[in-house]
């Protein structure tokens, strides 16, 4: 079974500084993806960022980037010039190729800080 | 908006009673997941079903049952409730291929 590991609970950044949030997942699959969801306090669930792990190359979205290390099975995202509205919880994912459950870490409560 | 809608938003009953929550997908996803979130906690996965077959199932309890009908929307079953089934649940969809989900709003379901 998959697992998604978040270690930091909570965090927060000054407005327009970086921040990265950390995520491992543990696997025996070498074919799979992984996720970055975002919660904001609507409770909606938004899609960030998307990372196929047959890619070498890190995935951007704007200010949103990760660093994929497969070997590590590591995942971080790091969001530059943080905005308020980037407050959130923000989830890990893991979804298995071929298999569509997506399995999700514990999250980590992010506070943008004026 | 992801195209994905739920109802009803809110939902407050009481402890033993049943209640049914309701997901329509996007035009042309053919799957559909739930997932529950309880307080402060990521989402579990519950079930999914792909063009009106069950296809995966998580951590659901016999208490809870789902289904998709024809016109793709589903249904989620929650019965004989217990103050701890009070959560989010969420339902997403997706197509074969994009290997992408999309999320609804969510059914606040608050049992007292």
């Amino acid at each position: 079974a998959q697992t998604v590991t978040q270690s930091q609970p909570e965090m927060s950044v000054q407005e327009a500084e970086t921040v990265t949030l950390s995520c491992t997942y543990d696997t025996s699959e070498s074919n799979y993806y992984l996720f970055w969801y975002k919660q904001p306090p609507s409770r909606q669930m938004i899609l960030v960022i998307r990372q196929e792990a047959y890619k070498q190359q890190n995935a951007t979205e704007n200010r949103f980037s990760v660093n994929f290390q497969k070997a590590a099975k590591s995942f971080s995202l790091k969001i530059s010039d943080s905005q308020l509205g980037d407050t959130a919880m923000y989830f890990c994912a893991f979804m298995k190729e071929g298999y569509q459950k997506v399995t999700f870490g514990t999250g980590t409560k992010l506070q943008v800080i004026p | 908006d992801s195209g994905v809608t739920q109802t009803p938003k809110h939902l407050i009953t009481a402890t033993g009673q049943r209640v049914t929550l309701r997901c329509s997908p996007r035009s042309g996803d053919l799957s559909v997941y739930w997932y529950q979130q309880s307080l402060d906690q990521g989402l579990q996965f519950l079930i999914q079903y792909y063009n009106g077959e069950e296809r995966a199932k998580g951590n659901i309890l016999e208490r809870f049952s789902a289904q998709q009908f024809p016109d793709l929307h589903s249904e989620l079953n929650l019965s004989s409730l217990e103050l701890g089934d009070s959560a989010l649940y969420f339902c997403a969809s997706s197509w074969e291929g994009l290997n992408e989900q999309f999320f609804g709003p969510g059914t606040r379901l608050t049992v007292l």
